[in-house]
């Protein structure tokens, strides 16, 4: 099955950028969706089709995926980005819908 | 503005089948756009997909769950539901509905607030 891999943790100063990698094989072609998800709180979607944002996410949320890494970057963070993110794809080769680890952001 | 609200039982028995309904409201769970999932969370782990079902009520489970797993959808209701069978302590968890697009557009864009299941003797 399908895997995709993310680090753990990642760790960012206040008005700094934060990459998130997401990896898996050939994942450059196909679409990668991200989740925000703060504690105690449901998953909210904050870039679908690999850089799309829905609406009320803010313009310092964007996506890039190539190769075998898709990367959610946020810039200019700020306190309240302190949350896990997960990426999301669907699998066409077996019709599943997969996740990532997760990766927890802590804003230094 | 969609909503979807989870409900069932908090605490489940060992060996017991689990059994969850999604309540959707503001749009129709029969749009031929959509399909309808649950994902669940462990407590302090990621998030992990059971599976989707489309309004015809075609199915699509995780690998891994499949064996336990029966999604349905009632369109007359405008709900979808869960049972998962043979439950173990690793079940427990909290567990989300949420609407997903199709193929590239699988995406879950809208989410439950989730219910948290126990299961526990």
């Amino acid at each position: 099955s399908y895997v995709l891999t993310q680090p753990p943790s990642v760790s960012v100063a206040p008005g700094e950028t934060a990459r998130i990698t997401c990896g898996g094989n050939n994942i450059g072609s196909t679409s990668v969706h991200w989740y925000q998800q703060k504690p105690g709180q449901a998953p909210v979607m904050v870039i679908y089709y690999d850089n799309d944002r829905p609406s009320g996410i803010p313009e310092r949320f964007s996506g890039s995926n190539s190769g075998n890494t898709a990367t959610l970057t946020i810039s200019r963070v700020e306190g309240g980005d302190e949350a896990d993110y997960y990426c999301q794809l669907w699998d066409r080769n077996s019709d599943v819908w997969v996740f990532g680890g997760g990766t927890k952001v802590t804003v230094l | 503005q969609l909503q979807l609200q989870e409900s069932g039982p908090g605490l489940v028995k060992p060996s017991e089948t689990l059994s969850l309904t999604c309540t959707v409201s503001g749009d129709s769970i029969s749009s031929r756009n959509y399909y309808w999932g649950w994902i669940r969370q462990p407590p302090g782990k990621g998030l992990e997909w059971i599976g989707n079902v489309y309004y015809t009520g075609n199915t699509y489970y995780n690998p891994s769950l499949t064996s336990r797993v029966t999604i349905s959808v009632d369109t007359s209701k405008n709900q979808f539901s869960l049972k998962l069978s043979s439950l173990t302590a690793a079940d427990t968890a909290v567990y989300y509905c949420a609407r997903s697009g199709q193929g590239v557009t699988a995406c879950f864009d809208s989410w439950g607030q989730g219910t948290l299941v126990t299961v526990s003797s």
